[in-house]
Parts: C-alpha cells; sequence; structure tokens
C-alpha cells in the first residue's frame, strides 16, 4: 500500500489531454514539494516536474504539473504514443518516519 | 551532464551483504542523495537519503537496522552498504540526485540501476 494514491491506470487518444491525479496527506504533499516521474518500459524512471511545477530542461511544456493542498496533478496535453509509460508522483513525508514516499504508479495508454 | 553511475550489484544469498556504489559527476555533489529501488514488476520504493553534508540520514523501516546510506564528497561517492539481505530486497536499485542540500523528496536525477538479487 503506498503513501501516495494514483489511479491504476489512464488512456485517451493521441492528440487528447489526460490528467493523473495524486492523493496524500498533511504530513507529505501538504507540505513539501512534489515531483513527477515518468518510467518507459525497461528504462530508468526520468524526471518530468520537480517543485510542484517545475520543468527541467528538455521536457516539453505538453507535461504540467500543479498542487493544491494535499493533492497533486500531471497534465499531459497533444497526447503521443510516445507518451505509453508508467507515472509515479513522489514527495517527503515529514512524519515522525521522515522519509521519500511515493504514489503506487499510473500506467498511461494512448489508444 | 549529470551522471550517475552505479555499481555493485549481483547475487547473493540470504543473510549475506553488498556494498553498492554510486560514483556521480557533473554536479556539485553537495547536493542530498538518496537510493530507491524497484523490485522486479513493481512500483518504485525510496530506500534511503543523506543530505549533502551527512549530517542527516533517513531510512525505510523495511530496511532501518539493515541498510546503511553513507558518502564520500571528497570522491563524489555515494555508498550503500546492505546487510542481513533478505528475498523482498530483491530489485533494481537506483541512485538518485535530490533537488536540495537536504532532503526533499524530489529527484531531478537517475542512475540506470545495479540489479540485485537475493536467492538461495
Amino acid at each position: 500500500q503506498s503513501v501516495l494514491t494514483q489511479p491504476p491506470s489512464v488512456s485517451a487518444a493521441p492528440g487528447q489531454k489526460v490528467t493523473i491525479s495524486c492523493s496524500g496527506s498533511s504530513s507529505n504533499i501538504g507540505n513539501n514539494y512534489v515531483s513527477w516521474y515518468q518510467q518507459l518500459p525497461g528504462s530508468a524512471p526520468k524526471v518530468l516536474i520537480y517543485d510542484n511545477n517545475k520543468r527541467p530542461s528538455g521536457i516539453p511544456d505538453r507535461f504540467s504539473g500543479s498542487k493544491s493542498g494535499t493533492s497533486a496533478t500531471l497534465d499531459i496535453t497533444g497526447l503521443q504514443t510516445g507518451d505509453e509509460a508508467d507515472y509515479y508522483c513522489g514527495t517527503w513525508d515529514s512524519s515522525l518516519s521522515a522519509g521519500g514516499v511515493f504514489g503506487g504508479g499510473t500506467s498511461l495508454t494512448v489508444l | 551532464e549529470v551522471q550517475l553511475l552505479e555499481s555493485g550489484g549481483g547475487l547473493v544469498r540470504p543473510g549475506g551483504s553488498l556494498r553498492l556504489s554510486c560514483e556521480a559527476s557533473g554536479f556539485n555533489f553537495k547536493y542530498a542523495m538518496s537510493w530507491v529501488r524497484q523490485a522486479p514488476g513493481k512500483g518504485l520504493e525510496w530506500v534511503s537519503s543523506i543530505s549533502g553534508s551527512s549530517g542527516s540520514t533517513y531510512y525505510a523501516d523495511s530496511v532501518k537496522g539493515r541498510f546503511t546510506i553513507s558518502r564520500d564528497n571528497s570522491k563524489n561517492t555515494l555508498f550503500l552498504q546492505m546487510n542481513s539481505l533478505r528475498g523482498d530486497d530483491t530489485a533494481v536499485y537506483y541512485c538518485v540526485k535530490d533537488v536540495f542540500y537536504y532532503g526533499s523528496g524530489n529527484f531531478d536525477s537517475w542512475g540506470q540501476g545495479t540489479l540485485v538479487t537475493v536467492s538461495s
């Protein structure tokens, strides 16, 4: 059972928009920055978003992140078949057992 | 360009030990560093983090008391000493760089990973 809750899967057609949610609590998302990672099959994860909404250089603006309260969202617009991957949210948990936490991952299918 | 190169993975018997290393290059090594693992067919699991100065270390409950994270800033190298290994420690272990000097759970660079297999 992951600390952060993500939908197991989402799907949409090429060119459409998809939203992936990540739900947590005040000890993690509510008081810490959120990152989003993309993991293509057979590859290491790659950061898409950090500090809630910042994109590293080289990440297209089709990917955007936001945070509100104890939830975060990753939006992907103009879907491409190459976007098919697993997506994970992550942050820090400031509770007694402080440390990193991840969502269970969301598998994106581009129909 | 940030590069994180893990080594030290392999096959080990239950109860055994292994030491992972991660050689970093292309950035100021004073950032916090972490280890994240992924069991076969499973999601990401945070394992341990260490602040840039080594003043603070953090561990997942699943590895506390068995794993020790450390770093040598003079050699730009991160380590993970793993003792009393169990079958559920089998995973690809990723070395990751934090965005901040302290642990924040925001990882902006990942290594390619090293596979640890615990089996008799």
